[in-house]
């Protein structure tokens, strides 16, 4: 069974920036076949994609915060990282890892989601 | 970004059918791509529900249905129970947004 389990870094200031990790354990990032996702939930609110990256590296981010996601992978410790830059009280949520799957890129989905790490930025 | 409608909420008795809405357009559930369908329990991250428009991963019981016509999806619940209540998220690609998305969410309640 996989499982998936964020870092949990709580409150960041305005303008600065967001930094996560999911650790994946029951499988391994290396085996390749799928892609490691953040999605993000303002509380009370839908879900959001961020952006995914696979085993070898490569990174898909969703346009509309392209600008500011760089996300990486550490497949030596089954880890991979989000890092959002320039960060509003509008980057206040809930942020989940999810593994990815489904073949070509359009049939993806989400079978495997952390516990979810809430992120409030805030002064 | 939601570019999935879905119903603020539905409800029904215990035992009842309901169906949850989800309605895109040409660049993403018209386009043929996959709807995915996601329950998340009050406190609790996403599961997945039903993947590909109407297959069940293992698990889910048989009375979450899924179907898919045109540009929307349908997610059927039947013999409702009270462990249903929670949110239902829809999901699918957008080709104009070059993005996976999700729907707006539906808000179950058992009577």
């Amino acid at each position: 069974q996989v499982q998936l389990q964020e870092s949990a870094p709580g409150l960041v200031k305005p303008s600065q920036t967001l930094s996560l990790t999911c650790t994946v354990s029951g499988g391994f990032i290396s085996s390749g076949g799928y892609y490691w996702n953040w999605i993000r939930q303002v509380p009370g609110k839908g879900l959001e994609w961020i952006g995914y990256i696979n085993y070898s590296g490569s990174t898909y981010y969703n346009p509309s915060l392209k600008s500011r996601v760089t996300m990486s992978v550490d497949t030596s410790n089954n880890q991979f990282s989000l890092k959002l830059t320039s960060v509003t009280a509008a980057d206040t949520a809930i942020y989940y890892c999810a593994r990815g799957g489904g073949g070509v890129v359009t049939a993806r989905r989400f079978d495997y989601w952390g516990q979810g790490t809430l992120v409030t930025v805030s002064s | 970004q939601s570019v999935l409608t879905q119903p603020p909420s539905v409800s029904g008795a215990p035992g009842q059918r309901v169906t949850i809405s989800c309605t895109g357009s040409s660049s993403n559930i018209g386009a043929a791509y996959d709807v995915h369908w996601y329950q998340q329990l009050p406190g609790t991250a996403p599961k997945l529900l039903i993947y590909r428009n109407n297959y069940r991963p293992s698990g889910v019981p048989d009375r979450f249905s899924g179907s898919k016509s045109g540009t929307s999806a349908s997610l059927a619940i039947s013999g409702l129970q009270a462990e249903d209540e929670a949110d239902y998220y829809c999901q699918s690609y957008d080709s104009s947004l070059s993005a996976y998305v999700f729907g707006t969410g539906t808000e179950v309640t058992v009577l």
